[in-house]
């Protein structure tokens, strides 16, 4: 039973780029979170996706945006990029869309360097 | 909003106990907690909600104090396996997007050595 995957593992753009980070959720989970987490901090919520929609969103600017496909596949999109956007991006996934408080299964991240 | 973890760092010999502290300045409705080892993903606890509940997972146990806005992460007899990286992540209130919302503390940094 795959768990949660994520590509690339690893990625170095400069800025002003635009960069497309990808996610499978665990088998039989239907939401998908992101996060951002910077050196030695906790993640910090971006948003969440369920049925194809983004329903709850972080602090984060309109330059990140994301998408969900109809196989709970989901795509973070992060334009015009930033020094201050070097960071681990990590998907999560759970299960149950409409149910609260539902462990979420981490992948093991993209580890995003802008130069 | 960003709970407050307390120890910042902790270093223990195998076998002797720990307790995290997480706190929160607003009502909390829901309280998650996942350790991390370096260079790897976050890996799920246990969640505790409003109730004052108290939790069990082997030899870590957790409790969440409504009135003090607090949980705290307790690990006996502590084992090498411990070692890592505790965050804790609060939801408020019983409205659906605040709980999705998940905000998390800065993590508590555990070494168990021999």
């Amino acid at each position: 039973d795959a768990g949660v995957t994520q590509s690339p593992t690893h990625l170095i753009k400069t800025r002003g780029q635009q960069v497309t980070l990808r996610c499978s959720p665990k088998s039989g989970h239907d939401t998908v979170s992101w996060y951002q987490q910077a050196l030695g901090q906790g993640p910090q919520f971006i948003f969440q996706y369920y049925e194809e929609e983004e329903r709850q969103r972080g602090n984060f600017p309109d330059r990140f945006s994301g998408h969900q496909f109809p196989n709970y596949s989901s795509e973070l999109n992060v334009n015009a990029l930033l020094l201050g956007d070097s960071a681990l991006y990590l998907c999560a996934s759970s299960p149950g869309g409409r149910r609260l408080n539902q462990p979420q299964h981490f992948g093991d991240g993209t580890r995003l360097s802008i130069l | 909003q960003q709970p407050v973890q307390s120890p910042q760092a902790v270093i223990l010999r195998e076998g002797e106990d720990a307790v995290i502290n997480c706190s929160s300045s607003k009502a909390l409705y829901s309280v998650h907690w996942y350790r991390q080892k370096h260079g790897e993903a976050p890996v799920f606890l246990m969640i505790l909600l409003k109730g004052g509940e108290q939790k069990g997972h082997e030899k870590i146990s957790a409790s969440f104090n409504e009135k003090k806005q607090q949980s705290s992460l307790y690990l006996t007899a502590s084992q090498l396996s411990y070692s890592g990286t505790y965050f804790c992540g609060t939801g408020r209130g019983n409205n659906a997007g605040n709980n999705r919302k998940l905000i998390w503390g800065l993590g508590t940094s555990l070494a168990v050595n021999p």
